[in-house]
């Protein structure tokens, strides 16, 4: 069974420091990887996606694969209120099967 | 504006009743999914569709059906509610086969009692 695991938090994070999500995966054939925010009362917003071993950043956000590890992660730089949210990571094995999501941790960023 | 379309947004439902969650997209995304999500559990995904007159089972599908008899369209239907059917439900669509870049609805809150 494909499983997806993160700590659920909550994460507490000063405002302006780094936030640093992490996320395991069992399925080796999972292929895509994505990090989506969740306010309260609302929908999974994609905010990351990630296809290779490595680092990709775009903005304030840097997303890193390790395969041989199974190991997904966030960091979010000079993290604001408006990031507090959860976050949930998710893989995918590019099938039809559509994504497997783990259970997302709750991030507060104090002010 | 581009993009899907839950109905309703909430519902309170007798046990027993049947009930059908709608969801459509204007996106003319090939693949859909219904995904559920409880508080301890996530997001689940309960059925799909690769695309127009076919779909599949996910983690959690029984007491669920579906049917996609366009692009469009991908309705949920509940043929007999139970209360572990309590949930927030989802709907997503992605635009390539495999891509798995899901952009999802805004979500149905159902209460079954």
């Amino acid at each position: 069974q494909k499983e997806v695991e993160q700590n659920s938090g909550p994460l507490s994070v000063p405002e302006g420091a780094i936030a640093s999500l992490n996320c395991t995966y069992s399925d080796r054939g999972s292929q895509s990887f994505f990090w989506y925010r969740q306010y309260s009362g609302k929908s999974p917003e994609l905010i990351m996606s990630i296809y290779s071993n490595g680092d990709k950043e775009d903005g304030r956000f840097t997303a890193q694969l390790n395969k041989a590890s199974q190991y997904v992660s966030l960091l979010i730089r000079d993290s604001q209120p408006s990031d507090s949210a959860t976050y949930l990571c998710a893989g995918g094995g590019g099938g039809a099967d559509g994504l497997t999501f783990g259970k997302g941790t709750h991030l507060i960023i104090q002010p | 504006i581009a993009g899907i379309t839950q109905a309703p947004t909430s519902q309170i439902l007798a046990a027993g009743r049947r009930m059908t969650l709608r969801c459509t997209q204007d996106m003319r995304h090939n693949a859909m999914y219904w995904y559920r999500q409880d508080l301890g559990l996530g997001l689940r995904l309960i059925h799909y569709s690769n695309t127009a007159g076919t779909t599949g089972k996910g983690e959690v599908p029984d007491g669920y059906s579906v049917s996609r008899a366009n692009t469009d369209d991908f309705p949920l239907t509940l043929a007999s509610a139970v209360p572990s059917q309590t949930s927030v439900y989802f709907c997503a669509s992605s635009d390539i086969l495999g891509a798995n870049v899901l952009t999802f609805g805004a979500g149905s809150r159902l209460t079954v009692l």
